[in-house]
């Protein structure tokens, strides 16, 4: 099993540039979390989908940022446009099931955004 | 006051002694709590969960919880400096397992 898999590992932009980031979830999950880590705030969830569906986008800063999960195995987060306060690590962690699954992480997106 | 709270550090430990971390949570509900490490530039993975009251334990690794208290602690035994890494608690705090609610770690460092 290749687990969680995201690009880029690493992103540097200008300020008000578009991102992207991409997840790929391991197969047969059905749950997918995006999580942003910073020294300050620490790990923080911004979205989770359950079978392709936004359950819950309260921890989505605000609407420069959107989350997508167009199939079963794949999701992307966009911040359009881009400041310096989202450089950060993004995570995206996929799990099998809703109820006390272990969260498999992958190995993060290092953003920085100049 | 944050959900989820721990100590942040660092916490140093001599090689062989006992390191025990600590974390608390505000909210009531919360059924599941896990223990997550993360070495630097790595993501988190899970080495312990518990769900009731008492003490579980995994090899070096023992995970005590007390809900009356809102209190739950990860004891490692034998401390290696391979454990040297961030700890993180992580609790559900929406009152099922979908979601879980992370401190913000505890640094710890073994000393050889």
């Amino acid at each position: 099993d290749a687990g969680v898999i995201q690009s880029p590992r690493h992103e540097v932009t200008e300020m008000g540039q578009e991102v992207t980031l991409r997840c790929k979830l391991i197969s047969g999950h059905n749950s997918l979390f995006w999580y942003r880590q910073t020294m300050m705030r620490g790990l923080e969830l911004l979205i989770y989908f359950n079978n392709n569906v936004p359950i819950d986008d309260s921890g989505m800063p605000e609407d420069r940022f959107s989350a997508k999960m167009p199939n079963a195995s794949f999701s992307t987060l966009k911040i359009q446009p881009s400041e310096p306060r989202d450089s950060a690590v993004y995570f995206c962690a996929s799990r099998r099931g809703q109820d006390n699954e272990k969260l498999f992480f992958g190995s993060g997106t290092q953003l920085s955004v100049l | 006051q944050k959900e989820v709270e721990q100590n942040s550090g660092p916490l140093s430990v001599p090689e062989g002694a006992i390191a025990s971390l600590n974390c608390t949570y505000s909210d009531r509900v919360s059924q599941s709590f896990f223990w997550y490490r993360q070495y630097s530039g790595k993501s988190p993975e899970l080495i312990m969960s518990i769900y009731s009251n008492g003490d579980k334990e995994d090899g070096r690794f023992t995970a005590q919880l007390n809900k009356a208290s809102q209190y739950v602690s990860l004891l490692i035994r034998d401390s290696q400096p391979s454990d040297s890494a961030t700890y993180l608690c992580a609790v559900d705090t929406s009152g099922s397992a979908r979601q879980l609610t992370f401190g913000s770690g505890t640094q710890l460092t073994v000393l050889p």
